[in-house]
């Protein structure tokens, strides 16, 4: 069964410091899709990034940064000089990808990030 | 481009009311998901369409849920003798094509307050 780990219930850091989310996840497929999602206080949930399990390279977009280690099943976040625009609950998510397409979004519970500043 | 869209944004009813909300997806989205949000959790997936077949399930959708997509554009989810356990966040998603690399595009959603 598919299952996605958020530890950190609730983080906060002060603007300009540099903060990771944590994520591990659970599947017995080979094939696999991670994603991030960030959720402001509107509500509406923002794609920001999808990796497929083929494809262990880090990502780096402007200040955010991915770290993805299929060795320890983590898919981890991190902002850069965080800004108080950061300041949302991020959810992790999996889904699993067999030949008929990928299947619906498992999601962790989130973790609530406030920047302070 | 525009976004998915949901309708309405907030809807407060009473115990045992019927409530019916609609999605619209990202023009020539095939895929259109719901998931259903408490507060403190992560979205949980209720059902989802390609084009205008139902594909699957959740055991989370009672038989008091029904959701359609006639025509394979737009969606209607709709709850039926409301209970105070279905307030929530109703999300709703769209993605593009059949293939394995499928990212889920979100709707505002729909908070249900049932009193």
């Amino acid at each position: 069964a598919q299952k996605v780990t958020q530890a950190q219930t609730e983080i906060s850091v002060v603007e300009k410091e540099d903060v990771t989310l944590d994520c591990v996840y659970e599947t017995r497929d080979t094939t696999y899709y991670l994603f991030w999602y960030k959720q402001p206080p509107s509500g509406e949930l923002v794609f920001l990034i999808r990796r497929n399990s083929f494809d262990e390279q880090n990502e780096i977009s402007g200040r955010y940064s991915w770290n993805f280690q299929k060795s320890t099943s983590s898919f981890n976040f991190t902002i850069t000089a965080s800004q108080v625009v950061d300041s949302a609950v991020y959810f992790c998510a999996l889904s699993e990808a067999p030949n008929s397409g990928n299947t619906p979004l498992v999601f962790g519970k989130g973790t609530r990030l406030s920047v302070i500043a | 481009d525009t976004g998915v869209s949901q309708d309405p944004r907030h809807k407060i009813t009473k115990r045992g009311q019927n409530v019916t909300f609609r999605c619209d997806p990202i023009s020539e989205h095939n895929r259109l998901y719901w998931y259903r949000q408490t507060l403190g959790q992560g979205p949980e997936f209720l059902t989802y369409f390609q084009n205008e077949a139902q594909l699957e399930k959740s055991r989370l959708l009672s038989d008091r849920f029904s959701a359609e997509r006639p025509k394979g554009s737009f969606s209607t989810l709709e709850i039926q003798r409301t209970e105070q356990g279905d307030s929530a966040m109703y999300l709703c998603a769209s993605s593009l094509g059949s293939g394995r690399a499928q990212t889920q595009y979100f709707g505002p959603g729909t908070r249900l307050l049932v009193l």
